[in-house]
């Protein structure tokens, strides 16, 4: 069974910004907190990690509260070109992945 | 950043015959690399874990025996569909662990295999 629960999907329209949470009740403590974009017929691109509280790069920011029992992932100003399934996924360093459902990304004009 | 790439990213097949799926890590070694198979609308299933120089880890339900994995060197691991069938039919994903501090894994740009 995959670690992290997502909702299954999300619209938004160009230029807002998205914020996609991920609930991961059983997290261990040396389980990092890892997001994947994929578009289709590609493999998972990788958008960002972190362990705590904030994670910012070029292209999202990761926000983990105290507890670590969930993240959100932040999309600054989408893109008709984001539009994608986004996974969330929990694991300790080099351990092996369990994909969830993920989070159907639609991005409107 | 680290890549990943397989080959071929696509194939075309008749039913009973085995296809082989090549896994390289380009720029970086790589001791374990995953392969997942996803279908259609569906998110990643993960199959099995190679390990280079050892046999692989396969995931519960994977048969070992049509799904054969073989990690010969620390940039190549190869997936042979054995005696495929249409249900094999799929796209499939290696990835691999990659060099930075992250850890985090990269993944190839998959391969669809479709069995006539």
């Amino acid at each position: 069974l995959a670690k992290t629960t997502q909702p299954i999907s999300m619209d938004s329209y160009e230029g807002q910004e998205v914020n996609i949470t991920c609930s991961h009740n059983n997290i261990a403590t040396n389980d990092y907190i890892t997001w994947y974009q994929q578009f289709p017929s590609q493999g998972p691109r990788f958008i960002i990690q972190g362990y705590k509280t904030k994670v910012t790069n070029e292209v999202a920011s990761l926000f983990i509260p105290a507890d670590r029992k969930s993240s959100t992932l932040s999309l600054p100003r989408v893109s008709l070109s984001d539009t994608a399934v986004y996974y969330c996924l929990v694991g300790a360093p080099g351990d092996k992945l369990i994909f969830g459902s993920g989070t159907r990304l639609l991005v409107r004009p | 950043g680290a890549v990943v790439s397989q080959h071929p990213s696509r194939v075309i097949c008749k039913s009973g015959t085995s296809v082989k799926i090549e896994c390289r890590s380009l720029d970086f070694q790589a001791t374990t690399m995953f392969w997942y198979r996803q279908f259609p609308k569906q998110s990643l299933m993960l199959m099995a874990t190679s390990n280079e120089g050892s046999k692989a880890t396969y995931e519960q339900g994977v048969e070992k025996d049509k799904f054969l994995i073989n990690h010969a060197s620390l940039t190549l691991s190869t997936l042979t569909v054995t005696s495929a069938h249409p249900e094999d039919s799929s796209f499939y994903i290696c990835s691999a662990n990659g060099p930075g501090s992250y850890n985090e894994q990269f993944f190839g740009p998959g391969t669809r295999l479709t069995v006539l």
